[in-house]
């Protein structure tokens, strides 16, 4: 059974660096991508960007190109989603989500039951 | 790119089917059968309904399914339930390799 379990809710200021974590089980965690998904309060879904973990390879939304980074440990079978220096404007609820393997585009099946993030001063 | 078009929402009766649309551009949902639906509980994390215009994922009713024409894409609920009340998300594949979303339609069950 795939699981996907995400760290827990963060308080942080403005200009504070933060990373988020996902750990996904259940299965060969080199094989399927890894999506990022943010919504901000009362708001829809926005696509950020995924990774592969066999290869790393990393593909971004242009809205959150340069704002973030998507990164991978294989060896724990855990996804990162990280900023430098945080806005208020960061403050959402952020979820990771498995993409279905040899679907077509990005599907994602199993997901995590969401880091809430406040960037607050 | 902007968001996909949803209706804001739509609302029926248990028993009865909905329908609800999400538009786009030749960019995405014109481009490619890759069109995916979510559901969305408040609170709760989202729960992919249909991937690739008409697939089901493992465990999702037969009451749910999915279509495309042009640039639009549909998803229709039949034999409506009072748990299918939730919000419910379209998403399409675009011809920059990303994803990108609807603005999301409430679905009330009268």
């Amino acid at each position: 059974e795939v699981q996907v379990v995400q760290s827990g809710a963060e308080v942080k200021k403005p200009g504070e660096s933060l990373k988020i974590s996902c750990k996904a089980s259940g299965y060969t965690f080199n094989t399927r991508w890894i999506g990022w998904v943010r919504q901000m309060p009362g708001k829809g879904l926005e696509w950020m960007g995924v990774i592969f973990p066999g290869d790393s390879d990393t593909r971004y939304s242009p809205s959150f190109q340069g704002q973030v980074t998507i990164s991978a440990d294989k060896s724990i079978t855990t996804a990162y989603l990280q900023w430098t220096s945080l806005k208020a404007s960061d403050t959402a609820m952020y979820y990771c989500a498995t993409h279905i393997p040899g679907s077509g585009g990005w599907n994602f099946e199993h997901w995590g039951q969401g880091t809430l993030l406040t960037v607050s001063s | 790119q902007s968001a996909l078009a949803q209706p804001a929402s739509v609302s029926g009766s248990p028993g009865q089917s909905i329908t609800i649309s999400c538009t786009g551009t030749s960019g995405d949902i014109g481009s490619y059968p890759y069109v995916s639906w979510y559901q969305q509980h408040p609170g709760k994390a989202p729960r992919l309904m249909i991937y690739d215009v008409t697939n089901r994922p493992s465990g999702v009713s037969d009451r749910f399914s999915g279509s495309k024409s042009g640039t639009t894409a549909s998803l229709t609920i039949s034999g409506l339930q009072a748990e299918d009340e939730a919000d419910y998300y379209c998403g399409s594949f675009t011809t920059s390799s990303t994803l990108i979303f609807g603005g999301g339609t409430m679905l009330t069950v009268l």
